[in-house]
């Protein structure tokens, strides 16, 4: 256990339905991260959080997809209108960007969502 | 941002010693290198990082020849439990959203 949860651990939802996924990070970890993984594939980078500031989002990131960080604490990410390719595994992943320390990204367990 | 190759899959027997190796050739002079393993339907867990030479922690070594254009995660005594998806990373030591995951080396262990 890392330190970093997700909820829900899975979600099965209906093409065209509205989803949402929640990530609660390390504590006292500034950034927050969301990886998109495919089976086979390697973690995709989706957008990530300094504090509650969203400072980079991947070109690859649908208009439907929306990332929010209240606050600078807990994140949610929502999918709107899923599509059957939306259907993956959701990552988070949480670092402490401090002088003296490298970005290091510590992992959730992720959310495995399947569209149908 | 540096790219990585590493071998798509490695087999290996019990109580063995295993080394991945991974190429950088393009990696920055501020870029850190990274190791993770994951295991099915979990996210990657960090297992060591490094800037040059010689690291090793309880779980891993991890060794980076001077020029940095590639280096090698060893895992002394493998066990079944082992058997993963292991990711080499490279990316700057303050940015890891510039973190690039390929598809990783799977190591499958054997009895």
């Amino acid at each position: 256990d890392t330190g970093v949860s997700q909820n829900p651990r899975h979600k099965i939802t209906k093409r065209g339905q509205n989803v949402t996924f929640r990530c609660d990070p390390i504590s006292e970890h500034n950034r927050l991260y969301w990886y998109r993984q495919t089976l086979g594939q390697g973690p995709e980078f989706l957008t990530y959080f300094q504090n509650e500031a969203q400072l980079e989002k991947s070109r690859l990131l649908s208009d439907r997809f929306s990332a929010e960080r209240p606050k600078g604490s807990f994140s949610t990410l929502e999918i709107q209108r899923t599509e059957q390719g939306d259907s993956a595994m959701y990552l988070c992943a949480s670092s402490l960007r401090s002088s003296g320390n490298t970005d290091t990204q510590y992992f959730g367990p992720g959310t495995r969502l399947t569209v149908l | 941002l540096a790219k990585t190759t590493q071998p798509i899959s490695m087999d290996s027997y019990e109580g063995q010693e295993v080394n991945i190796t991974c190429s950088h050739n393009n990696i920055a002079t501020n870029d850190y290198i990274t190791w993770y393993q994951q295991f099915p339907s979990q996210g990657p867990r960090f297992i060591i990082q490094g800037y040059k030479t010689k690291v090793t922690n309880e779980v891993a070594s991890l060794f980076i020849p001077a020029d940095r254009k590639s280096s090698t995660l060893s895992l002394p005594r493998v066990s079944l439990s082992d058997t993963a998806v292991y990711y080499c990373l490279v990316a700057p030591e303050y940015e890891g959203f510039k973190t690039i995951f390929g598809a990783g080396t799977r190591l499958f262990v054997k009895a």
